[in-house]
C-alpha cells in the first residue's frame, strides 16, 4: 500500500510565525504536490515537484515556499503565517508512470 | 481561474436513488479525468477515471460519462448507499498539471 504521511493532523500557529508542513511518501514517487482545500474552492495547487530539488509554482504560491532535498520528502513552508492561510493542507504523490495520485490525510492549520 | 467547474456543491439523495455530479473543463489538452472520493478526516482517494477516447466507463455502481465535444463529464452513482456519503472531486490532468473541481458533498439518506 502506498503511504503518504503528513507530519501533523492539526496545527495552531500564531500570525507571523514560520511554519513547516512535512510530507513523506514511501513509494519512490517522482512527483509530489501541495494543495490547500477550502470549502467551495476545492483543491488548489500551491506547488509541485517532479524531482529532487526541482519545484514548480501552482496557482496560489504567494506566501509559501517548498523544499525537496530528498525524493521521499516534500516540505511546505509558510514564511510568515497569516490568518488567511488557515486551511486544510493536502500533500499528494504520483509516480511518473501512472496517473493516480495518492493523498495524505491532511493537516488542518489554524493561524491565530 | 477555475479550469474545472463542478456542480452541484451539495446533493442529498435517498438510499437506492441515483446520484449525479457534473464537471466541465476548459483546457482541451487535459487527457485524464479522474474522480476522487473523500471521507471526513481523510485525504481524497481515487474512485474511478476515464480517458477522452472513451465515452463511458463503469466500475460496479459507479459510472463516468464523458462528452469530449461538450468538454463535460459526469459521475453517476447507482443504487446510492449511506456509505457513499462523502465529498466527491472531479479532476483533469495534463502531464503534471492536475486541476480539481470545487467538490460536491453527497449525503445519502437511509
Amino acid at each position: 500500500d502506498v503511504k503518504v504521511t503528513q507530519s501533523s493532523r492539526y496545527l495552531v500557529k500564531r500570525t507571523g510565525e514560520k511554519v513547516f508542513l512535512e510530507c513523506v511518501q514511501d513509494m519512490d514517487h517522482e512527483n509530489m504536490f501541495w494543495y490547500r482545500q477550502d470549502p467551495g474552492l476545492g483543491l488548489r495547487l500551491i506547488y509541485f515537484s517532479y524531482d529532487v530539488k526541482m519545484k514548480e509554482k501552482g496557482d496560489i504560491p504567494e506566501g509559501y515556499s517548498v523544499s525537496r532535498e530528498k525524493k521521499e520528502r516534500f516540505s511546505l513552508i509558510l514564511e510568515s503565517a497569516s490568518t488567511n492561510q488557515t486551511s486544510m493542507y493536502l500533500c499528494a504523490s504520483r509516480p511518473q508512470s501512472r496517473r493516480e495520485a495518492f493523498f495524505g490525510q491532511g493537516t488542518r492549520l489554524t493561524v491565530v | 481561474q477555475q479550469q474545472v467547474k463542478q456542480s452541484p456543491q451539495s446533493l442529498i439523495v435517498q438510499k437506492g436513488g441515483i446520484s449525479i455530479i457534473n464537471c466541465a473543463y476548459e483546457n482541451t489538452a487535459f487527457d485524464y479525468f479522474p474522480w476522487y472520493q473523500q471521507f471526513p478526516g481523510k485525504g481524497p482517494a481515487l474512485l474511478i477515471a476515464i480517458r477522452p477516447d472513451v465515452s463511458e466507463k463503469k466500475e460496479g455502481r459507479f459510472t463516468i460519462s464523458f462528452n469530449k465535444s461538450a468538454k463535460q463529464f459526469s459521475l453517476h452513482i447507482m443504487d446510492s448507499q449511506p456509505g457513499d456519503s462523502a465529498t466527491y472531486f472531479c479532476a483533469a490532468y495534463y502531464n503534471n498539471d492536475m486541476r480539481f473541481g470545487a467538490g460536491t458533498r453527497l449525503t445519502v439518506k437511509p
